[in-house]
């Protein structure tokens, strides 16, 4: 089956770097996307990553290791905006996105 | 960036009355279009996949009766909910991607609220 696994929710403080993995299993494999969903909003697009490494925007990474099924999204200098929930999706042999719930990130001052 | 455009943002209607959300992509053409329903704190469930000019694949357990989808043009397609009933109060949102390896561009959602 097709499964993706990220913490629920995570807590981190302003200005503070965070680490959000995601490890999945799909049948096939053609890329892994990250989305930020703000409350009560739509998800808009942060990163896509096809081959293994960093990817690098900003004060967003993300990270892809196929071999091991994982990717990991750090945010640095975190700021009070970036509160939302993110989003994991790999996208599998049919190119169909698999959707995990998403982590829950709550920043403190 | 890619601007997918959708309307109503929000909506309340009586029940047994139909609802139509359009959704647009702006600036590009999008071979496949999605809509998506997400209740509170839960994850997004894919209700259909469209694609321009053919009728849409509905996700299992989604009415195709009931969400009616129209795929007009590569860059316009239609969710309508037929006969709403309170259960159908929901989050809808809409995506859409230039192909298949594409990210999929959100619209805003659209809130709709049957009483």
């Amino acid at each position: 089956g097709q499964n993706i696994d990220q913490p629920t929710e995570m807590t981190a403080t302003e200005g503070a770097i965070v680490q959000i993995n995601c490890t999945y299993q799909t049948s096939g494999f053609n890329g892994l996307f990250w989305y930020q969903q703000h409350a009560g909003e739509a998800p808009t697009f942060l990163s896509y990553n096809v081959l293994d490494g960093l990817e690098e925007k900003g004060r967003f990474s993300s990270f892809l290791s196929r071999s091991k099924g994982y990717s990991y999204l750090l945010l640095k200098e975190l700021q009070m905006k970036d509160s939302a929930s993110y989003l994991c999706a790999p996208l599998d042999s049919n190119y169909q996105l698999i959707w995990g719930a998403g982590t829950k990130l709550i920043i403190k001052p | 960036g890619a601007v997918v455009s959708q309307h109503p943002s929000r909506v309340i209607c009586k029940s047994g009355t139909s609802v139509k959300i359009e959704c647009r992509s702006l600036d590009f053409q999008a071979t496949t279009m999605f809509w998506y329903r997400q209740f509170p704190k839960q994850s997004l469930m894919l209700m259909a996949t469209s694609n321009e000019g053919s009728k849409a694949t509905y996700e299992q357990g989604v009415e195709k009766d009931k969400f009616l989808i129209n795929h007009a043009s590569l860059t316009l397609s239609t969710l309508t909910v037929t006969s709403a009933h309170p259960e159908d109060s929901s989050f809808y949102i809409c995506s859409a991607r230039r192909q298949e390896n594409s990210p999929l561009h959100f619209g805003n959602g659209t809130r709709l609220t049957v009483t």
